[in-house]
């Protein structure tokens, strides 16, 4: 199957900092979304963007579509203790029978050192 | 708010079990959804159910069955657990637009 290479791995910053983190696929999305996986919980719609160069934001969180359609990338202002989690991106397409499914990166995982 | 319900959120199983895992929504949503999700790969799409008693695999199927005889209900069957099979189980359930809807997930491990 399709498969999103999200970058870094894994991040540890301090309260406060700026918190960058990219998304990158092998082949075209039309729509990119960013999910956030609190501990213990399932994950939960962040932003979505739907045109290629779009950049849009949810209060200290921005994200944008790649020009190339083959990438996005997601930012957070300001950190605070709730940002704790992993990101995941995601992009839907279409199943071999024409249903839609969506895929996900393999995460960024997000720890504020105290 | 829609809310999807996992019914166990952890399990324990022994190799060569029949392992159930079920998976209920309140929304009347058509497409239903299981994720296994283990670090560094993600979250990786195991079957999903277009329909009552519709399915259609997703990446990862081998070991896996589902069953959807009612729109609000959508399970997940390991036919004969095994180790490898040890991971953290998603349900998810969405209206024909945008906004898949999580459970809170079943952590599984087979011993």
């Amino acid at each position: 199957g399709q498969q999103l290479n999200q970058s870094p791995q894994s991040m540890f910053i301090q309260e406060g900092e700026d918190v960058s983190m990219n998304c990158t696929s092998s082949s075209i999305f039309n729509t990119w979304l960013w999910y956030k996986q609190d501990p213990g919980e399932g994950p939960v719609l962040l932003i979505a963007l739907y045109k290629a160069g779009e950049l849009t934001s949810n209060g200290r969180l921005t994200a944008q579509f790649g020009i190339t359609r083959k990438d996005s990338f997601l930012n957070i202002s300001a950190s605070i203790p709730s940002d704790v989690g992993i990101y995941f991106c995601a992009g839907p397409h279409s199943s071999n029978f024409g249903n839609e499914k969506l895929t996900f990166g393999t995460g960024t995982r997000l720890t504020i050192i105290p | 708010d829609v809310k999807v319900t996992q019914s166990s959120r952890y399990l324990v199983k022994r190799t060569g079990e029949k392992v159930f895992l079920e998976c209920v929504q309140d929304m009347d949503h058509e497409n239903m959804f299981w994720y296994r999700q283990d670090p560094g790969l993600g979250l990786r799409l195991i079957y999903f159910s277009y329909d009552v008693k519709m399915k259609e695999k997703g990446d990862i199927p081998e070991g896996y069955s589902v069953s959807r005889e009612k729109k609000e209900r959508f399970s997940l069957i390991l036919e004969s657990a095994s180790t490898n099979q040890t991971s953290m189980y998603l349900c998810a359930s969405k209206p024909d637009n945008y906004g898949y809807t999580f459970g809170s997930g079943t952590r599984l491990t087979v011993v």
